[in-house]
């Protein structure tokens, strides 16, 4: 089946720091894959998306890139500050067209703690 | 704010009840989506309305089943309520299917089964 591997952790780092979020994916076809961010107390945002292999998805600082030969969908931030403490989930959705459901298959999610 | 509205916030029940979570997506959106998020499951698909029909089932159990009306809104109902099914429940909507497509999430229904 499908699925979405990502480090859950926390993750703490200091504010200008450097971030990486791992994801990895297995897939029977060609998925579209995603990041959404929660922050407490509230409902999932789109962070980025890309929809094909080597396309970057980005958005406020944030990047990733899909990349079909590593089956990996990595998000980086060059600085990162307090604001973005939350949780980021890595998710992908295969849709009707590519055999599956549009309904979106998510990772565990990675608890990101940004400290002053 | 997402545009996506879910009531109630919380619900407190006990097991062996029925419950109905609903669901009003963003002016427009034709497609709703509810999920369910819990501590050992993590977030999963439940089920998908587009236009008022079904689209696509995910790990929704027997004792669950879900609509959509025709002024779009959704509504989730869970009957023979287990202590396991405590979770935050999610719905989602986007303006139409598929795999690419953007999906706007509420802040979610959080069911507390006693």
């Amino acid at each position: 089946g499908n699925s979405v591997t990502q480090m859950e952790g926390p993750v703490t780092l200091s504010e200008e720091a450097f971030l990486t979020i791992n994801c990895t994916y297995t897939a029977t076809g060609y998925p579209s894959l995603f990041w959404y961010v929660q922050y407490p107390g509230e409902g999932l945002q789109l962070l980025l998306k890309a929809t094909k292999a080597d396309d970057k998805g980005s958005n406020k600082g944030f990047e990733a890139t899909y990349r079909k030969e590593t089956t990996s969908f990595h998000l980086e931030k060059g600085s990162v500050q307090v604001s973005d403490s939350a949780v980021y989930f890595c998710a992908l959705s295969l849709g009707r067209s590519g055999g599956g459901a549009d309904g979106l298959t998510f990772g565990k999610g990675t608890h990101l703690i940004i400290q002053p | 704010d997402s545009g996506v509205t879910q009531t109630p916030k919380h619900l407190i029940t006990a097991t062996g009840q029925r419950v109905t979570l609903r669901c009003s997506p963003r002016s427009g959106d034709l497609s709703v989506y509810w999920y369910q998020q819990s501590l050992d499951q993590g977030l999963q698909f439940l089920i998908q309305y587009y236009n008022g029909e079904e689209r696509a089932k995910g790990n929704i159990l027997e004792r669950f089943s879900a609509q959509q009306f025709p002024d779009l809104h959704s509504e989730l109902n869970l009957s023979s309520l287990e202590l396991g099914d405590s979770a935050l429940y999610f719905c989602a909507s986007s303006v139409m299917p598929g795999a690419s497509t953007e999906a706007f999430f509420g802040q979610g229904t959080r069911l507390t089964v006693v």
